[in-house]
């Protein structure tokens, strides 16, 4: 079964850092693009980062809302994906959940990319910002 | 970046009644890239549809989705208790990839 284990959520005071991660398994996960989506309380979903399945620096998005402040990274020797976060602030308190970015065919060409949906979720992990 | 509206906001109907979501893109959704995704309370997203209008795998052939565009509906042709969730849409046709605000269904 193809499955997402997200882990490291808190409460931290604002101006913190924290760092989540999430085991992929199930899967040959470095064929495949991830990405980081939250959910606020009482609010929608809100796409956050995302990188590609070889993980080069140069193949990293961010939302402007975090950009400057999160980092998405990979270790693809242990099926991980990380979020590092830091300058918190209230309104980044949220469900971080952790998906995986389809592959799909173009012109022969099969690949996961970050310009796709989201076919596995992690159940997520809560990340609180409070004093 | 391509803002989603969706409506109505809540949608209350009874167990067997056909249920109608809409969502509408602020601009053209490239090739359709368009998906629907189901959150029950304490669960995390499901897809539901990719493509505006593929379904994905385990979803019941009462849910379907269409549109083009601006302009897209998931119908839940008659709907079930299991069915209440909030439903979100979300593009993956422009950068950065944005999502709507959810409708909520319950049932009567």
């Amino acid at each position: 079964e193809e499955r997402l284990l997200e882990s490291g959520g808190g409460l931290v005071q604002p101006g913190g850092s924290l760092a989540v991660s999430c085991a992929g398994s199930g899967f040959t996960f470095s064929t495949y693009a991830m990405s980081w989506v939250r959910r606020a309380p009482a609010k929608g979903l809100e796409w956050v980062s995302g990188i590609s399945g070889s993980g080069g620096s140069d193949a990293t998005f961010y939302a402007k809302s975090v950009k400057g402040r999160f980092t998405i990274s990979r270790d693809n020797s242990k099926n991980t994906l990380f979020l590092h976060m830091t300058s918190l602030s209230a309104d980044d308190t949220a469900v971080y959940y952790c998906t995986r970015h389809p592959i799909g065919c173009s012109g022969g060409n099969c690949y996961s990319s970050y310009w796709s949906y989201m076919d596995v979720w992690g159940k997520g992990t809560t990340v609180i910002v409070s004093s | 970046e391509i803002v989603l509206t969706q409506s109505p906001g809540t949608l209350s109907l009874s167990p067997g009644e056909r249920a109608t979501l809409s969502c509408r893109a602020s601009q053209s959704v490239s090739s359709n890239y368009l998906a629907w995704y189901q959150q029950k309370p304490g669960q995390a997203p499901r897809l539901v549809i990719y493509g505006a209008s593929s379904r994905a795998t385990g979803i019941p052939d009462r849910f379907s989705g269409s549109g083009s565009g601006t302009d897209f509906t998931l119908t839940i042709s008659r709907l079930e208790p299991e069915d209440v969730a909030v439903y979100f849409c979300h593009q993956y046709g422009g950068s950065p990839l944005t999502f709507g605000g959810g409708t909520k269904v319950e049932i009567k």
